[in-house]
């Protein structure tokens, strides 16, 4: 399974846009790129998914690099709400069921 | 309905004691999914059933049982844990042949005494 690599933690301040970077260099050509959010002993929650092309819903944006090895998360205008722990996910499907791998996620603390 | 329900939401077991942990779904979902959490650590995959077949068992110990009744209901069965096994129990569903995202419930909190 590909594994992706984010970091730690990052800050931001409220009404700022948050960029959460993720590097997945080993995805193969027909996985997807998922993005759920943990708010703290929460279910973790879904946010986007993108294959290769960017992604917009009504949370967040999702940019992956034409080569496919990194993609970017953007939180257009952070709030207090926003603060959770954001995992970057490569989806494996095995033909009946998703595969989930979470890697180690990164903290955002978004502050006033 | 877009929620996954699970009960309890505490559990405190011994270690020669047997519980069982329920999830529930009414989206019309047929894979649903167990994941383990430990403190301070992403969620771990343990079981995976598409129309109410076992698919993955990511080599999760015999004391975990699941089972999958009917297409809303998904048990995990729980005998002779160790201390170890405390955790986040994580139930999710998600449409079984589309490209669709996972449906998480609140979980389970486990502890084993």
């Amino acid at each position: 399974d590909a594994k992706t690599t984010q970091p730690t933690s990052m800050d931001c301040a409220e009404g700022r846009a948050a960029n959460l970077p993720c590097n997945h260099s080993t995805i193969s050509g027909n996985e997807y790129v998922y993005w759920y959010r943990q708010i703290h002993s929460q279910g973790p929650q879904y946010i986007i998914h993108g294959l290769k092309n960017n992604e917009t819903n009504e949370m967040a944006s999702l940019i992956i690099t034409e080569d496919r090895k990194s993609s970017t998360l953007i939180l257009p205008h952070a709030t207090l709400r926003d603060t959770a722990v954001y995992y970057c996910i490569v989806r494996v499907y095995t033909g009946t069921a998703s595969k989930l791998t979470f890697g180690t996620g990164t903290r955002l603390q978004v502050t006033l | 309905d877009t929620e996954v329900t699970q009960t309890p939401k505490h559990l405190v077991m011994g270690m020669t004691n047997k519980k069982s942990l329920k999830c529930e779904q009414h989206m019309g979902h047929r894979a649903m999914y167990w994941y383990k959490q430990k403190a301070k650590k992403p969620p771990e995959l343990m079981f995976v059933y598409s129309y109410e077949k076992l698919s993955i068992n990511e080599s999760v110990p015999s004391r975990f049982s699941p089972e999958c009744p009917n297409s809303s209901l998904l048990n995990l069965h729980l005998h002779a844990l160790q201390p170890e096994d405390s955790a986040l129990y994580l139930c999710a569903s998600s449409q079984a042949h589309f490209n669709n995202e996972q449906f998480f419930g609140p979980g389970t909190r486990l502890t084993v005494l």
